[in-house]
């Protein structure tokens, strides 16, 4: 199957520092890409939706200028948290779909644990 | 927004017996998804299901879709220890819609 990538797999920042997190598709080409955060048992919510070379679509109550996301690529995504916090520990999990209506089935990374301190 | 309630939170089943997990949505959908997710990490697909589907069976799972209720039941039968971990339901409006969680049942298997 269509394997996603993510990278770092887990990063621990300082308060007031931002960091990127990368979301690769390996073996396909992703017209867009989701980007979902979970905190520890809770379910995931989805964060934004990101379409190659076009901004971002933000969930109600998601912070775009906090959350930036880059999907420059066909293979690529980020997701940047700004001026990080405490709060924003969580585990982030990015998925990618190929194309439109062809497939309904996203594929997963396997998730990049941030921890602000 | 969630879209899917699941029930029960959390369930506790010796090995070999089934486990059953309910999800219920709020607005139509094109297909429901099964998720499964082990502590701390990536998400497994496990079946989809479209909305003109009433059953889809994928080895030891067996999914049910009623749009009439507006809900899905995920079956696992036989159960494994390692079967041990979060079942998520999602939702999709349309064929290329995002996708939305449930917030997912517990699934303790007790070898």
């Amino acid at each position: 199957g269509a394997v996603v990538s993510q990278h770092p797999s887990r990063v621990i920042c300082k308060s007031g520092t931002s960091v990127k997190i990368e979301c690769r598709s390996l073996d396909f080409q992703a017209t867009t890409m989701f980007w979902y955060r979970q905190f520890p048992k809770q379910s995931l919510m989805l964060m934004a939706t990101s379409n190659e070379g076009s901004k971002a679509t933000y969930e109600q109550g998601v912070e775009k200028d906090k959350f930036l996301i880059n999907h420059a690529s066909l293979t690529l995504s980020t997701l940047t948290v700004t001026s990080a916090h405490p709060e924003d520990s969580s585990f982030y999990i990015c998925s990618a779909r190929e194309g439109q209506g062809v497939s309904y089935e996203q594929y997963f990374g396997p998730g990049t644990r941030l921890t602000v301190t | 927004s969630q879209q899917g309630e699941e029930d029960p939170q959390a369930l506790s089943i010796q090995e070999g017996e089934n486990a059953t997990m309910n999800c219920s949505y709020k607005t139509s959908i094109n297909n429901l998804q099964w998720y499964r997710q082990n502590s701390g990490r990536g998400l497994v697909h496990l079946i989809l299901i479209r909305s003109n589907e009433r059953e889809k069976h994928s080895g030891r799972l067996r999914v049910t879709l009623d749009t009439s209720k507006k809900s899905s039941s995920l079956l696992i039968t036989a159960s494994r220890a390692a079967d041990t971990a979060s079942y998520f339901c999602a939702t999709g409006r349309t064929s290329y819609d995002k996708v939305i969680f449930g917030p997912g049942t517990s699934l303790s298997v007790i070898p």
